[in-house]
């Protein structure tokens, strides 16, 4: 069993439509929880970080249930820029970050 | 401020060649890792370092892989005979690890594409 699921996808929604992705780690010693998009043949970049419950960002909400042991990204009012592969990441402290296969998230007009 | 620098972008070698990765971190993050993306998989650690010291080796692949960190500055990997699984993208990131913050992001560079053929 992978330590950090995702569901990969691919998502395809209309522009302005609300989506949602959920994560799923297996080390309950994980603290330290992020979203980062990476678009086509580029690097990761940081997206939301999510260090207590919850964080919002603008368009952007990611949630933490430690008890479950998911978080969940939502992106509200999608634009077409959204387009990208998100992905979950976990790490305890300044430790190596455990990466998600990611979600293919395409945006149509 | 500058982020995180990668050099070369692009390297094309053949098996049993070496090649050399660069990492320049962001100024002032003591804490540098080398990650690796073969296609069709997931990002995978390779190696953490904090200033100059190797803070975690563990997934580093075989013994072909060199990284050093001289200085506590920038970084190189080597890889020594490349072999034609070594191919991916070689990805190197900064974080203040914590320092006081209690905040532990990750800031990647661009990568380096190595094609072993």
């Amino acid at each position: 069993r992978k330590e950090v699921e995702q569901d990969p996808g691919p998502f395809n929604v209309p522009e302005g439509a609300t989506v949602a992705f959920n994560c799923t780690y297996s080390n309950s010693a994980s603290q330290s929880f992020f979203w980062y998009r990476q678009d086509c043949r580029k690097e990761p970049k940081l997206l939301m970080s999510v260090y207590s419950s919850g964080n919002e960002d603008g368009r952007f909400t990611a949630q933490l249930n430690r008890a479950s042991q998911y978080i969940s990204l939502l992106i509200r009012d999608s634009k077409l820029s959204d387009s990208a592969t998100y992905l979950c990441a976990v790490s305890r402290g300044a430790s190596k970050i455990i990466f998600g296969s990611g979600t293919r998230l395409s945006i149509r007009p | 401020e500058a982020g995180v620098t990668q050099f070369p972008s692009h390297s094309v070698i053949e098996k049993g060649q070496t090649v050399t990765l660069r990492c320049d971190p962001i100024s002032g993050h003591d804490n540098l890792y080398w990650y690796r993306r073969v296609m069709g998989k997931e990002i995978k650690f390779l190696l953490h370092f904090v200033k100059e010291s190797k803070q975690d080796e563990s997934g580093m692949p075989n013994n072909r892989f060199l990284a050093e960190r001289t200085g506590g500055t920038y970084s190189t990997l080597k890889v020594q005979p490349a072999e034609l699984e070594d191919s991916g993208v070689y990805f190197c990131a900064s974080s203040h690890g914590g320092a006081g913050t209690g905040r532990y992001e990750q800031y990647f560079g661009p990568g380096t594409r190595l094609t072993v053929t």
